[in-house]
């Protein structure tokens, strides 16, 4: 079975400065999708990034990169310019091509201090 | 209009109560999950579904049942509640083709049982 560890239960940040959260998976299958979420305060599920194992090149959605390194099987994030909104519970997780279900870190709460 | 939308979004029941949980959604996807949070846990997974007559267990799934009235319709369980059953529930939908496997979430039931 798949397993994802999110290493870092807290992180802060400085508003404006650029954060890492780390994220390390297991699993056997030589294709498969990888994903951080945002959960802010109101508790809703928010895509924030997606990574497909086959593309070498690592995803960026504006502020939001990733770092991935499939031979270690590492997926980070790295926010830039950070910013109040981001403040939330970011949680990676995995999904296999044809699995469709998804395995979730146990998440990393971000405070970003004004 | 939320694309997945879960009722109630909160509520409080006693022991040994039966409750049911519903999910609605309205983006044409086959495949509906339901997931529970804990806090400090990522989401572990309830029960499944890739379509009406296709459910299958999750690995949380003792306690829970599910029932899929149809492509849009996905409703969870407890038959007789219990207080270690107290925690946030999320219903979500997936298209594994265009979609790529990502998850879309319902806004949550919180759900306490005394």
């Amino acid at each position: 079975a798949q397993t994802v560890t999110q290493s870092q239960p807290e992180m802060s940040v400085q508003e404006a400065e650029t954060v890492t959260l780390s994220c390390t998976y297991d699993t056997s299958e030589s294709d498969y999708y990888l994903f951080w979420y945002k959960q802010p305060p109101s508790r809703q599920m928010i895509l924030v990034i997606r990574q497909e194992a086959y593309k070498q090149q690592n995803a960026t959605e504006n502020r939001f990169s990733v770092n991935f390194q499939k031979a270690a099987k590492s997926f980070s994030l790295k926010i830039s310019d950070s910013q109040l909104g981001d403040a939330a519970m970011y949680f990676c997780a995995y999904s296999g091509t044809n699995a469709g279900k998804s395995t979730f870190g146990d998440g990393t709460t971000l405070t970003v201090k004004p | 209009d939320a694309d997945v939308t879960q009722t109630p979004r909160n509520r409080i029941t006693k022991t040994g109560k039966r409750i049911m949980l519903e999910c609605s959604q309205t983006k044409g996807h086959d495949r509906m999950y339901w997931y529970r949070q804990d806090p400090g846990l990522g989401l572990r997974l309830i029960y499944y579904s890739f379509d009406v007559k296709d459910i299958n267990k999750g690995e949380i799934s003792d306690g829970y049942s599910v029932s899929r009235q149809a492509q849009a319709k996905f409703s969870l369980s407890l038959e007789s509640a219990i207080p270690n059953q107290t925690a946030l529930y999320f219903c979500a939908t997936s298209d594994p083709g265009a979609g790529k496997n990502i998850q879309y979430f319902g806004a949550g039931t919180r759900l306490s049982v005394l």
